[in-house]
């Protein structure tokens, strides 16, 4: 059964600062990662997609990597702004199974001005 | 984008009583759509896997009869929470996979629905 875990749980930056997200995930049979934002009280908006086959995407201030074998993945979020605040998802589609996503508990990222 | 909607965005609604949550792909065809329950500060959790035309399958520990899934058409899946009670209170997700060759099976989710439970 996949297991994905997300360090931090919670991170406070100052605006302005580099920062990495972390997913880890024990079963290296994959379909793809993704990784959502949530807002309080919304949905999730994806904001990178890595299939199994790739090992980064990027999107404006976002990068995103995966290491496979590792069982690893970081979000990097360039020159954060306090509109960056918001809890980040990290999610594995099963390569078994792929379509059902099994999600990280998720690092609540704080950005203050 | 892909934009998935839900109906209602809340309802509150007394202990004994069915709900009906509306999931719809607005400008792609979606064959499978996923429902997910949200407890407050923690991680989506996987309900069921929506087929259309066929039934859904349910993650184990999910009761089939309380939580009904009707995906009818390749736009438009329901879940039915019937003889609601306080604990079914829950912020409920809907998300659809895009189903055309070049979707490459990204999920998009809806905005959510808060259900109450008085």
């Amino acid at each position: 059964k996949q297991e994905v875990t997300q360090i931090p749980a919670a991170l406070s930056v100052p605006e302005g600062e580099n920062l990495v997200l972390n997913c880890s995930f024990t079963d290296s049979a994959i379909y793809n990662l993704q990784w959502f934002r949530q807002d309080p009280g919304k949905g999730l908006t994806s904001l990178l997609l890595i299939q199994s086959s790739q090992r980064e995407q990027t999107s404006g201030r976002l990068n995103a990597s995966l290491d496979k074998s590792s069982g690893r993945s970081t979000l990097y979020i360039a020159a954060s702004q306090p509109g960056d605040s918001a809890t980040y998802l990290c999610a594995i589609a099963g390569g078994t199974s792929y379509g059902k996503l099994t999600f990280g508990q998720g690092t609540i990222l704080t950005v203050h001005p | 984008g892909a934009v998935v909607s839900q109906h209602p965005s809340w309802v509150i609604c007394k202990s004994g009583t069915s709900v009906k949550i509306e999931c719809r792909s607005l400008d792609f065809q979606a064959t499978t759509m996923f429902w997910y329950r949200q407890f407050p500060k923690q991680s989506l959790m996987l309900m069921a896997t929506s087929n259309e035309g066929s039934k859904a399958t349910y993650e184990q520990g999910v009761e089939k009869d309380k939580f009904l899934i009707n995906h009818a058409s390749l736009t438009l899946s329901t879940l039915t929470v019937t003889s609601a009670h306080p604990e079914d209170s829950s912020f409920y997700i809907c998300s659809a996979r895009d189903s055309s060759l070049f979707g490459g099976y990204e999920q998009y989710f809806g905005p959510g629905t808060r259900l109450t439970v008085t």
